[in-house]
Parts: structure tokens; sequence; C-alpha cells
């Protein structure tokens, strides 16, 4: 178990809203991951953090900003929610060195703009 | 936990038979394959991996080929049991990708008793 919490695990917003989806790891790994996960397309990758205020963009990333202020929290904005955004998000860390493919997943957060 | 409803691929199964689950990757510069499985209500999790100086790599019940030629990846899974019932994730990615992953869509993996 990596210690990782994704909050809240679900929510309910209107259009236009702004929201924040907290990830939190426990073992100080320095590589995070915010993932949305949609019918027909898999999980894609939003944003990514290689350390503190090291951040980049993803495939998906219109829409989306992040921050990572401290190692073990790394958080995803959708500044003004719509109803595209509807979807579940995973947050994930790399619990092993780099190059490697072992991500570690949260329990998911569902996210659902009206 | 959280799940999607996802209109997936399905390959159906009888307990104790073998299960090949099947992925075509995009990208030829690709050099490093992930296996997932994701539970119904959780997030995916590690299952077996394998880099393109290989094309073939076993663990505990699973196997993973790969063919490079046809960008074909491949998880057998022998004796598929009730507990192997999840879906099913490759994802690929390459040195200097910045340790990012791309994954497919999933196949659905049911085992009838």
């Amino acid at each position: 178990d990596a210690g990782i919490t994704q909050s809240p695990r679900h929510k309910v917003t209107e259009t236009g809203t702004p929201v924040t989806l907290r990830c939190h790891q426990t073992e100080n790994h320095r590589y995070m991951y915010w993932y949305r996960q949609d019918p027909g397309h898999g999980l894609r990758l939003i944003h990514y953090s290689y350390g503190v205020k090291d951040t980049d963009k993803g495939e998906v990333s219109d829409g989306y900003s992040v921050s990572r202020s401290k190692t073990e929290d790394f958080l995803l904005t959708l500044e003004s929610a719509t109803s595209s955004q509807t979807s579940v998000y995973f947050c994930a860390i790399m619990t092993s060195g780099a190059n490697t493919g072992e991500l570690f997943f949260g329990e998911g957060s569902r996210l659902t703009v009206l | 936990g959280e799940s999607v409803g996802l209109h997936l691929p399905t390959l159906s199964v009888q307990e104790g038979d073998n299960s090949i689950i099947n992925c075509a990757y995009s990208n030829s510069a690709s050099d490093y394959f992930i296996w997932y499985k994701q539970e119904s209500g959780k997030g995916p999790q590690f299952i077996i991996d394998i880099r393109s100086n290989m094309d073939k790599r076993q663990g505990q019940r699973v196997t993973v080929l790969l063919n490079k030629t046809v960008k074909h990846l491949s998880l057998q899974i022998a004796a598929t049991q009730p507990g192997d019932s999840a879906v099913y994730f490759c994802a690929e990615t390459f040195t200097g990708g910045g340790n990012k992953l791309t994954f497919g869509t999933g196949t659905q993996l049911k085992v009838e008793l």
C-alpha cells in the first residue's frame, strides 16, 4: 500500500463553479499524476508532477490546472467546471524508480458537473 | 471505490481455462509496456511489465508477449479464476518520455463458473 488517498471521493457541482480535487501520499514519492477515466477512452493523463512546484501537461490538460506546493499533496483544479469534465479522476504515484511503469493508483474521485 | 460504466470489448472464459487479452499499441518509439488490472470500484493495479528488448516475460500465472513488428502486446492468464474478472489495460511509454504512460481503452474479462 503506497498510502495514497483522494478527496473528495464524490462530488456533484454545477457548470461554472470551481472544483479542487486533492491527492495525498504518505511516502514522499517524487512523481504524481492525475488521470481521468471515461467510457471508450480508458485513462488519459491530465497533468503530472516530477517534484515540488514542477509540473507538466498531459494529453487532456485544457480546463485543468495543478499545484504541488509540498511533496505529499498534488491538487487538481477545474477553474470553471463544464459538463464535459464529468468523469472519474484518478491520482497515481510512481512508487519505484524512474523509467518504470509501476504506478499506484488511488481509489478515484467521481465528479458530476450538472 | 469508483468505477466507470465502460462499454468495452469483453472476453468471457470458463473458470480454469486460459485467457488471452490483446492490445495494439500505436507509438513505434514505445519501449516499455505494462499491463494493469482494474477491479470494479477500484483504481488500476500493476500486473506485469516488459521492455522492448524482450519478447516474453512471465509472472505468477501471467505471461506478457510483445511483437514489435506488428506493435502488438498480449496478456495470457493461466487457469483463470473468478478473482481475475476485471478490466485489463495495456499501457506504453518510451525512454525520455517523462515517465508518462499512455493507456489503451481496456478489455473486460468475465470468468464464468
